[in-house]
């Protein structure tokens, strides 16, 4: 199947600090999607991107579509410890689910 | 919080027995997923289905079957499970399919544990 490569795979951060990560991949998508990941529940979608360089913002989170529509990058700022979970990205070619590829994650862990 | 019930929670099962997962939804969406996510490949699709009694294979279905026969519920089988599918299940459901962005919703998960 198609590969998506979230970056970092871990952080270890200080309260207030900004967070940035990525995916990338070696085919073209047509949206990309965050979700956040708490432990013992399922991902919950953060953000939803359409267009290639769209920049969306929910709240402390940013996201951006690539302009190549390879890739998608997450930003949050001020972190606080509620951030602390696992972020996916993931990559849709169309509206089929079976074209939906999730990347492997970044874990976040927000120190006091 | 979209209205997505995983039953059981947790499983522990031997190799060789058949295992179901139960996935009820109470948003009347059209689409239902299964999902498994294991460490280092994030979510991957095992089945889905498109209405009742619809449904088709994703990425990783072989060892697995699944039936829709209400619109509220997804089952999926491990017709007989094996160590390889210790994992955690994820049921998600969506109300677009085809002609946008496929929004999904995610259950809470179900642990499994093949021994």
């Amino acid at each position: 199947g198609q590969q998506l490569n979230q970056s970092p795979q871990s952080m270890f951060i200080q309260e207030g600090e900004d967070v940035s990560m990525n995916c990338t991949s070696s085919s073209i998508f047509n949206t990309w999607l965050w979700y956040k990941q708490e432990p013992g529940e399922g991902p919950v979608l953060l953000i939803a991107l359409y267009k290639a360089g769209e920049l969306t913002s929910n709240g402390r989170l940013t996201a951006q579509f690539g302009i190549t529509r390879k890739d998608s990058f997450l930003n949050i700022s001020a972190s606080i410890p509620s951030d602390v979970g696992i972020y996916f990205c993931a990559g849709q070619k169309s509206g089929s689910a079976r074209q939906l590829t999730f990347g492997s994650g970044t874990q976040l862990t927000v120190l006091p | 919080d979209a209205g997505i019930t995983q039953s059981p929670r947790h499983k522990v099962t031997e190799t060789g027995t058949p295992v179901t997962l139960r996935c009820h939804q109470t948003e009347n969406h059209r689409y239902m997923y299964w999902y498994r996510q294991d460490p280092g490949h994030g979510l991957r699709l095992i089945h889905y289905s498109y209405g009742v009694k619809d449904t088709d294979k994703g990425e990783v279905s072989d060892g697995y079957s699944v039936s829709r026969s209400k619109t509220e519920d997804f089952l999926l089988t491990l017709e007989s499970a094996t160590s390889s599918q210790t994992s955690v299940y994820f049921c998600a459901i969506s109300e677009n399919f085809g002609t946008g962005v496929s929004k999904l919703f995610f259950g809470s998960g179900t642990q499994l544990s093949v021994l």
